[in-house]
């Protein structure tokens, strides 16, 4: 069936750093991807998304290509903010109504 | 525009009780979805409604249920309580076809 692996965490980086966040896909048809963020109490937060091959989402600097070659939707930003720490989960939509989550990566930014 | 809207959001349950958690969605989104996350299984998926019709169901026994009302409001079910069914409960909603799906802050339920 339909599956997301996405890198374990946690990530810490200082404050500017680059992050990547790697994310990889297995599914039938062409499914559309997410990346969603949960912060501390709360729900999922849409982040950014794709829905074809070569694709390109963003939204407050992040950024995620949809790489239909590789499989892959990895999520990068050029400098991070202490305001970026939470917990980010790359998602796949599938023709069933439902969407497939990975593990989700929980992000430490430092001052 | 008013996001989706769970209710309540924290609930403290005994074994062998059952609840019933209620999720509102976005004015004029169609589809319902909930998903179930914990810990040790990650977000699991549980049902899927459009139009108060089930079209997507995942592997959960069925002490889990749903429904969806003509408002588009949904009910989610659970009966005969147990410890494992302590997790955090999200409903998301979506225009259609559970696409761009946005989701509530979830329903914290502890069963005790």
């Amino acid at each position: 069936g339909d599956s997301v692996t996405q890198m374990e965490g946690p990530v810490t980086l200082s404050e500017e750093a680059f992050l990547t966040i790697n994310c990889t896909y297995t599914a039938t048809g062409y499914p559309s991807l997410f990346w969603y963020v949960q912060y501390p109490g709360e729900g999922l937060q849409l982040l950014l998304k794709a829905t074809k091959a070569d694709d390109k989402g963003s939204n407050k600097g992040f950024e995620a290509t949809y790489r239909k070659e590789t499989t892959s939707f990895h999520l990068e930003k050029g400098s991070v903010q202490v305001s970026d720490s939470a917990v980010y989960f790359c998602a796949l939509l599938s023709g069933t109504y439902k969407y497939i989550f990975g593990t989700g990566t929980r992000l430490k930014v430092l001052a | 525009k008013a996001g989706v809207t769970q209710t309540p959001r924290y609930l403290i349950k005994t074994r062998g009780q059952q609840v019933t958690l209620s999720c509102s969605p976005i004015s004029g989104h169609r589809s319902v979805s909930w998903y179930q996350q914990t810990p040790g299984q990650g977000l699991q998926f549980l049902f899927e409604y459009f139009s108060e019709t089930q079209r997507n169901k995942g592997n959960f026994p069925g002490r889990f249920s749903g429904r969806q009302f003509s408002n588009s409001r949904s009910e989610m079910n659970v009966s005969t309580l147990e410890l494992g069914d302590s997790a955090l409960y999200l409903c998301a909603s979506s225009l259609r076809d559970a696409t761009e799906a946005f989701f509530g802050q979830g329903t914290r339920l502890t069963v005790v």
